[in-house]
């Protein structure tokens, strides 16, 4: 089983549009979570940290399940700037992997017209 | 305040040569990273620093060493250029071992 799984896509969705994205972690130890936007031939960027509280930064939600090791990312009301590899990242932080980030596969969103 | 930096943007090889990729932060960050991501791919780590003097493998170290004499440098070198190590290659940095990195803009390798 990969560390970190993700939905590699891709989504192909209409301006204003709702999409979802989902990742799973098989390590129960990790300890911080990210959503890491990258577009075409660039280095990925932050998007958001991931509490497990949930959090929301404008049209972007992030939910944390530590129960079921799930993470997810909503974004609403969809703009043709959003278009790009949405990484989901987790840091396991415990004995040999502390300071490691683990990076999904990335899930590839096309916002059209 | 430039954040992570990058040099060369892009290079040639030659199979068999060997370069150095400059990385450099002006965050004071202790921890930095070496990832490559080849075409489709997911980023793999190839060494960290968790601060100046102490370095680390990661998943992918094998053709590549790695020094950090000051908090801000972190190179990385190649040696003897393969194929296989045709790749775009991201350094990062992070003030701790839990927090977010910050990448740099990447080097464009091509060895043929």
């Amino acid at each position: 089983r990969k560390e970190v799984e993700q939905d590699p896509g891709p989504f192909n969705v209409p301006e204003g549009a709702t999409v979802a994205f989902n990742c799973t972690y098989s390590n129960s130890a990790s300890q911080s979570f990210f959503w890491y936007r990258q577009d075409c031939r660039k280095e990925p960027k932050l998007l958001m940290s991931v509490y497990s509280s949930g959090n929301e930064d404008g049209r972007f939600t992030a939910q944390l399940n530590r129960a079921s090791q799930y993470i997810s990312l909503l974004i609403r009301d969809s703009k043709l700037s959003d278009s790009a590899t949405y990484l989901c990242v987790v840091n396991l932080a415990g004995g040999t992997s502390y300071g490691k980030l683990t990076f999904g596969q990335g899930t590839i969103l096309t916002v059209h017209p | 305040n430039a954040g992570v930096t990058q040099t060369p943007k892009f290079r040639i090889l030659k199979i068999g040569q060997s370069m150095t990729l400059q990385c450099t932060q002006d965050m004071n960050h202790n921890y930095m990273y070496w990832y490559r991501q080849d075409p489709g791919m997911g980023l793999k780590l190839i060494y960290y620093s968790v601060g100046a003097g102490i370095t680390d493998k990661g998943e992918v170290p094998n053709g590549y060493n790695v020094s950090r004499s000051t908090t801000e440098d972190f190179p990385l070198r190649l040696e003897l250029a393969a194929p296989s190590q045709t790749s775009v290659y991201f350094c990062a940095s992070a003030s701790s071992g839990v927090n977010e990195q910050y990448f740099g803009p990447g080097t464009r390798l091509t060895v043929t």
